[in-house]
C-alpha cells in the first residue's frame, strides 16, 4: 500500500457534464499517472505529472485535462463526458523504482 | 513506440502445477519490467520488478526473468494454488518520466 486513494470510487454521470476525479497520495512522490482500463485495450496512459504544475500527455489524452497544484493531489478532468469515456480509471505513483496503483474509480457515462 | 504482448490470453491449470506466463516487448531500450496481479474488480498489485541491468527476481513461489536481447520476460509460478487465480499483467517501463506500457494480461485459473 503506497498510501494512494482515489475519489469518488464510483460515479454515474450524463453525457456532456464535466467530471473531476481525484488522486491523493500521502508519501510525497514526485511522479503521478492516470490510466484507463478497458476490455480489449488493457491499461493505457492518459496523462502524467513529474512535479507540481508539471504535466504531460500520455497515449489517450484527448478529452482529458489534468492539474497538480500540490504534490499530494493529481486531478483528472473530463471537460464534457462522452460515453466512450466510460471506463475504470487508475491513478499510480512511482516509488523508488516501481509504480503503485490506487484502487480505481469506475465511471459510467450515460 | 513500445508494444507489449502477453501470451496466452487465458490459462487454466490444475492445482499444484508449475506454470509460465509470457510477456514480449518490442523496444529493447527498456528501463524495467514490472509484473502485476489484478483480481476481478480490484486494483493492481505489484508482484515483481526487474531492472534493465538484472536478469531475474524472485519472491516466494514467483520468479520473473528478463531477456532484453530477445524482448521477452517470463513469470514462473511454482506449485500453483487456487488463490493464484487472477489476471497477470506485465508492463515495460521506458523513456523519460518512467512511463509504463502494459500488455493486455493473462487470465489464470487454478482449479482445485
Amino acid at each position: 500500500d503506497a498510501g494512494i486513494t482515489q475519489s469518488p470510487r464510483h460515479k454515474v454521470t450524463e453525457t456532456g457534464t464535466p467530471v473531476t476525479l481525484r488522486c491523493h497520495q500521502t508519501e510525497n512522490h514526485r511522479y503521478m499517472y492516470w490510466y484507463r482500463q478497458d476490455p480489449g485495450h488493457g491499461l493505457r496512459l492518459i496523462h502524467y505529472s513529474y512535479g507540481v504544475k508539471d504535466t504531460d500527455k500520455g497515449e489517450v489524452s484527448d478529452g482529458y485535462s489534468v492539474s497538480r497544484s500540490k504534490t499530494e493531489d493529481f486531478l483528472l478532468t473530463l471537460e464534457s463526458a462522452t460515453s466512450s469515456q466510460t471506463s475504470v480509471y487508475f491513478c499510480a505513483i512511482k516509488g523508488a523504482y516501481e509504480q503503485y496503483f490506487g484502487p480505481g474509480t469506475r465511471l459510467t457515462v450515460t | 513506440k513500445q508494444e507489449v504482448t502477453q501470451i496466452p490470453a487465458a490459462l487454466s491449470v490444475p492445482e499444484g502445477e508449475n506454470l509460465v506466463l509470457n510477456c514480449s516487448f518490442t523496444d529493447s531500450a527498456i528501463y524495467n519490467l514490472q509484473w502485476f496481479r489484478q483480481d476481478p474488480g480490484k486494483g493492481l498489485t505489484s508482484l515483481l520488478l526487474i531492472q534493465s541491468s538484472q536478469r531475474e527476481q524472485t519472491s516466494g513461489r514467483l520468479n520473473a526473468s528478463l531477456d532484453k536481447s530477445s524482448g521477452r520476460s517470463t513469470l514462473y509460478i511454482a506449485a500453483s494454488q487456487p488463490g493464484d487465480s487472477a489476471t497477470y499483467l506485465c508492463a515495460g517501463g521506458g523513456g523519460s518520466n518512467y512511463k509504463l506500457t502494459f500488455g493486455k494480461g493473462t487470465l489464470l485459473t487454478v482449479n482445485p
